[in-house]
């Protein structure tokens, strides 16, 4: 059974950086892009980042380009987002996905991320 | 960014309705649209991939239709599991960009 599990979230002041893991196991995961998207306390989707299968490729959404990067190990099946520069609008449950052409076809259940002083 | 608009924001409903949830997109997007439903507490879940294909295990009662800039998804005799919040989702481009979303509430 496909599973992604999100970890690393917490409380951390603004400015500050935080790291996210999400370990993936059933699934050959060096097949395949995987994603980060983001959901702020009772609000919408907000799709944040991709990366290629073979690490060689990422993309990413305006507000967070140029402080937040997409990694992964595939020998670990393990996908990362480092998140530096911490904003308050940067709270939100953080999701993995696994992304089939742009579609997420599977998420984890998220980890908070809560950005405040 | 391609922006998606949802409509309605949130509507009531009853068990046995027929539900039609609109997805419009700022520019063409082809067929390259996915809803997906999502229950309190608890990760997205993808229903339909290009606009119309259902994914597997979904119930037939669901389906999608459109393409361009207009897409809608419809719950035929709604089930009282299908309470939910559902977004739409393009994929034409970067970034990926979700609707607002929609409440179906009892």
């Amino acid at each position: 059974e496909e599973q992604l599990v999100e970890s690393g979230g917490g409380l951390v002041q603004p400015g500050g950086s935080l790291g996210l893991s999400c370990a993936a196991s059933g699934l050959t995961f060096g097949s395949y892009w995987m994603s980060w998207v983001r959901q702020a306390p009772g609000k919408g989707l907000e799709w944040v980042a991709n990366i290629k299968p073979d690490g060689s490729d990422e993309n990413y959404v305006d507000s967070v380009k140029g402080r937040f990067t997409i990694s992964r190990d595939n020998a670990k099946n393990s996908l990362f987002l480092q998140m530096n520069s911490l904003r308050p609008e940067d709270t939100a449950v953080y999701f993995c996905a696994r992304d089939l052409s742009g579609t997420l076809v599977h998420w984890g259940q998220g980890t908070l991320v809560t950005v405040s002083s | 960014a391609i922006r998606m608009t949802q409509s309605p924001s949130s509507f009531s409903a009853s068990t046995g309705d027929r539900v039609t949830i609109t997805c419009r997109a700022s520019q063409g997007i082809s067929h390259y649209l996915a809803w997906y439903q999502q229950k309190p507490g608890k990760a997205p879940k993808l229903l339909i991939s290009f606009a119309s294909t259902l994914q597997s295990g979904v119930p037939s009662r669901f389906s999608g239709s459109g393409s361009g800039t207009d897409f809608t998804l419809t719950i035929t005799y709604l089930q009282s599991e299908d309470f939910a919040t559902y977004f739409c989702q393009h994929y034409h481009s970067y970034p990926r960009t979700f609707g607002q979303g929609t409440k179906v509430e009892i």
